[in-house]
């Protein structure tokens, strides 16, 4: 079946730090891939997405590019603020259709002022 | 402002008592969904559905019900049979024929049982 493996947090910054978060996946198919954001108290927002091989979604300063040889797709920003702590979600999604999104675990962000 | 409405945001219960999860959307999707999330296990589909009067078990449908009279609302009700109840219960919706289309979150209702 499919699967989201996320690396392990918590993550701690400082401001204005790089920062990388890892998400690879096992997928039947060929699936989407989505990072969602989740900030404190509230519901999950989509971040961005790809939809196959090779694409890169960004959205806010954050990126991240579809890799179907290693079948990753990690999570970047150049420079993160504290407005960016919060807990962050890889997901993917069978080919053509919403209903079965898998989700990783979720790693917890950090960002020291 | 179109969006996904739960409530409450906060409910407590006793241990055996069933309750009833609300949520409404006006953004006109098909589709609707119910999560639970635990902390380290991320998200889990309990159900969801694709139309109106017609619903799927998701991974962990077990101790659980819904319904969906109209299209606007999908209530969750967590009935005594469900062992873990107390957990953060997040509602979506997403437009279903629409390949790769996001999903829209509520803010979540935390129940807790005791």
């Amino acid at each position: 079946g499919n699967s989201v493996t996320q690396m392990e947090g918590p993550v701690t910054l400082s401001e204005e730090a790089f920062l990388t978060i890892n998400c690879t996946y096992t997928a039947t198919g060929y699936p989407s891939l989505f990072w969602y954001v989740q900030y404190p108290g509230e519901g999950l927002q989509l971040l961005l997405k790809a939809t196959k091989a090779d694409d890169k979604g960004s959205n806010k300063g954050f990126e991240a590019t579809y890799r179907k040889e290693t079948t990753s797709f990690h999570l970047e920003k150049g420079s993160v603020q504290v407005s960016d702590s919060a807990v962050y979600f890889c997901a993917l999604s069978e080919s053509g259709a919403n209903s079965k999104l898998t989700f990783g675990k979720g790693i917890t962000l950090s960002v020291r002022p | 402002d179109g969006g996904i409405t739960q409530s409450p945001k906060y409910l407590f219960r006793k241990e055996g008592q069933n309750v009833t999860l609300s949520c409404e959307q006006n953004l006109n999707h098909d589709a609707m969904y119910w999560y639970r999330q635990d902390p380290g296990q991320g998200l889990r589909l309990i159900y969801y559905s694709q139309i109106v009067n017609d619903f799927q078990k998701g991974d962990i449908a077990e101790g659980y019900s819904v319904s969906r009279e109209k299209k606007e609302s999908f209530p969750l009700t967590v009935t005594s049979a469900q062992k873990n109840p107390t957990a953060f219960y997040l509602c979506a919706s997403s437009i279903w024929d629409q390949a790769n289309s996001p999903l829209h979150f509520g803010n979540g209702t935390r129940l807790t049982v005791t």
